[in-house]
């Protein structure tokens, strides 16, 4: 079965990097497109980019573009999400899902989520 | 990107229909056959429920059902149940590589 495990909490100072780490088992791994999604406390979800992890191609949101950057090592079917600059609006949990076998544009897993909390 | 546009909070006694509207452009919602619905319950990752506007996946109760009528799609709880109270998203393709997601709905069972 398909399983997203996402590394520990972070707690990360403004103006600082935070890396996530997916690790993706149960399937193709570079058969299928991954998607980083943050949810803030108490706010809606924000879809922050994908990544092919085939050829490691990227499409960011336009907002985080010039700060985020997805990555993939194909040898241990592990994705990877970095922000940089950090600010105190960057705590969230952050998730990467799974696009869907029907269309890379669907999520249909999600992994469990990374809570990063931006704090002086 | 501009978040899609959903009510605050929704409410509905037992066994009772809601709907929820998630309103869009025609360069998201109205242009693509991309919609899809999540049910997030607290402190726990969302959960497909709708794909493809009106699809359901396996697994998920024929009480939820979904539509769309020019830039507005809409999920559909038939039969309210306790379960389903829950915060409800949608998404959509929004072209040039991107999705969107909506600002989220709160469901209270009363």
């Amino acid at each position: 079965q398909v399983q997203l495990v996402q590394s520990g909490a972070e707690v990360k100072k403004p103006g600082a990097s935070v890396k996530v780490s997916c690790k993706a088992s149960g399937y193709t791994f570079t058969s299928y497109y991954m998607h980083w999604v943050r949810q803030a406390p108490g706010q809606g979800l924000e879809w922050m980019g994908i990544i092919n992890p085939s050829g490691g191609s990227t499409s960011y949101a336009q907002k985080f573009q010039g700060r985020v950057t997805m990555t993939r090592d194909t040898s241990t079917s592990t994705v990877y999400m970095e922000l940089s600059s950090l600010r105190s609006e960057d705590t969230a949990v952050y998730y990467c899902s799974l696009g869907s076998s029907l269309e890379r544009w669907l999520i249909d897993y999600w992994g469990q989520g990374t809570l990063v909390t931006v704090s002086s | 990107q501009s978040a899609l546009t959903q009510p605050a909070s929704v409410s509905g006694s037992p066994g009772q229909s809601i709907t929820i509207s998630c309103t869009g452009t025609s360069s998201d919602v109205g242009s693509y056959n991309l919609v899809s619905w999540y049910q997030q319950h607290p402190g726990k990752a969302p959960k497909l429920m709708i794909y493809e506007g009106s699809k359901r996946p396996s697994g998920v109760s024929n009480r939820f059902s979904g539509s769309k009528s020019g830039n507005t799609a809409s999920l559909t709880i038939s039969g309210l149940q306790a379960e389903d109270e829950a915060d409800y998203y949608c998404c959509s393709y929004a072209g040039s590589s991107t999705l969107v997601f909506g600002t989220g709905t709160k469901v209270t069972v009363l």
